[in-house]
């Protein structure tokens, strides 16, 4: 079994201001990573995973996400944010093949002008 | 293409009523999950098909519960005897055989009263 904690569950930030958006996770096995977003009133989109090979993953909007094996975490930066990324941010583990998702509780993104 | 679909986007029902909740997955996928998203709980896994294989139902809360996938596509999820603890939104995944991305329906918001 895995589990997943979101250190924070709210950060405001500023517009063009970096952000990070903190994730570790715990398992006995290897892991596959993956970072959802839900944008206000929309369903749940992939925004980035790690599944094998260069432990840094980006995404096409910016975001990026380095999977650190020794201390199980999967944060999520962004060196300047925009209003639109105002959204709530999932991460999630899965150890198996079958790819069941464990997620974390999200982390509320309010970027203001 | 079409992505994933869910009806009815918003259930409200009297408790003790029994609710049918369906999620049309995209063409070809053989995969299905399906997730509930509540203030409590966060996000769980509920149900998981794949092909002809048996579900996983191993999230599945209580008996009360129940998931069927008939021809291999639509999938309904069925909830009897409703309680006040089942109001969530109720979410649909699907996702292509040996390809570890689930992309996910608008979900269901389930009241019940």
């Amino acid at each position: 079994a895995q589990s997943v904690t979101q250190l924070d569950s709210q950060v405001p930030v500023f517009e063009e201001a970096p952000v990070e958006l903190r994730c570790n996770y715990s398992s006995s096995v290897s892991v596959y990573l993956f970072w959802y977003v839900q944008y206000p009133n929309q369903g749940l989109q992939l925004l980035l995973k790690y599944l094998s090979g260069s432990t840094l993953v980006e995404s096409i909007n910016g975001f990026e996400a380095e999977f650190n094996k020794s201390q199980t975490s999967f944060h999520l930066r962004k060196p300047s944010v925009h209003i639109s990324d105002t959204a709530e941010y999932f991460c999630a583990v899965t150890s198996s093949n079958d790819y069941k998702l464990s997620f974390g509780a999200g982390t509320t993104v309010t970027v203001r002008a | 293409g079409a992505g994933v679909s869910q009806s009815p986007s918003n259930k409200v029902t009297e408790k003790g009523k029994d609710v049918e909740l369906r999620c049309d997955p995209i063409s070809g996928h053989t995969a299905l999950y399906w997730y509930r998203q509540s203030l409590g709980q966060g996000l769980e896994f509920l149900i998981y098909f794949q092909g002809n294989s048996a579900p996983d139902k191993s999230g599945l809360p209580s008996d009360r519960f129940s998931a069927e996938r008939t021809g291999g596509s639509v999938s309904t999820l069925t909830i009897q005897r409703t309680q006040q603890e089942d109001s969530a939104v109720y979410l649909c995944a699907s996702r292509v055989e040996a390809v570890d991305t689930q992309y996910f329906g608008p979900g269901t918001r389930l009241t019940v009263l």
